[in-house]
């Protein structure tokens, strides 16, 4: 059974760093086609994805956040970190990983429950 | 980038109703579409890839058509459990986009 679950700050300074960690559960992130996604959103918006990360350390980002993200993983301890610079306001979202796969089957089958970031001096 | 739309952008409908709800995509992607459910207050879950294979566990009410650019998601007897906000998303290649969503409500 795959699960996976959001942590970190909830609420940020603006200018700030966020760091989010995924921890999961239920599939081998070493292994060949795995990958882990982050997608946000905004309250009362659509989903925007943002990052992904592949088995072998390959990444995707957005191309509109691409500048601020990192995306990285550590499969031993099964988590996958994001991080995203200069936090602002218009950053507030809700923050979901989900498990993916490749190639060409980039949906995403698992999703974490979510962790709200609030960005606000 | 290829850019992903939705029409409509919310609906009202009845119990039973048959319901459509279009994507479109700005450039051809092939067969490369996923179907998201987010009911609200919780998390998105997935109803359909390759634009018409039902995720496992979802009710054969629902159905998903198209290819390339044009792409449609069916609800052929609407319940009141499918009170939810759908998304498309793209994963031909990154970026993998969703589309900005279509809110389906009970008339």
């Amino acid at each position: 059974q795959i699960t996976l679950k959001e942590s970190g700050p909830t609420l940020v300074r603006p200018t700030q760093t966020l760091t989010l960690t995924c921890t999961f559960s239920g599939f081998p992130l070493s292994t060949r086609g795995e990958g882990v996604a982050w997608i946000r959103q905004p309250p009362g918006k659509a989903l925007e994805w943002l990052a992904l990360i592949y088995w072998d350390d390959d990444t995707r980002y957005s191309p509109s956040l691409k500048s601020r993200l990192t995306i990285t993983k550590d499969s031993s301890k099964k988590q996958v970190v994001l991080s995203v610079t200069n936090m602002d306001p218009v950053d507030t979202a809700t923050y979901y990983c989900a498990h993916t796969m490749w190639p060409v089957t980039e949906y995403f089958d698992y999703w974490g429950q979510g962790i709200l970031v609030t960005v606000s001096s | 980038d290829i850019q992903m739309t939705q029409s409509p952008s919310s609906l009202s409908a009845s119990v039973g109703d048959r319901v459509t709800i279009t994507c479109r995509a700005s450039q051809g992607i092939g067969n490369y579409l996923a179907w998201y459910q987010q009911k609200p207050g919780e998390i998105p879950s997935l109803l359909i890839y390759a634009a018409s294979t039902l995720q496992s566990g979802v009710p054969s009410r629902f159905s998903g058509s198209g290819s390339e650019t044009d792409f449609t998601l069916t609800i052929s007897c609407l319940q009141p459990e499918d009170v939810a906000t759908y998304y498309c998303q793209k994963y031909n290649s990154a970026p993998f986009t969703f589309g900005p969503g279509t809110k389906v409500d009970l008339k």
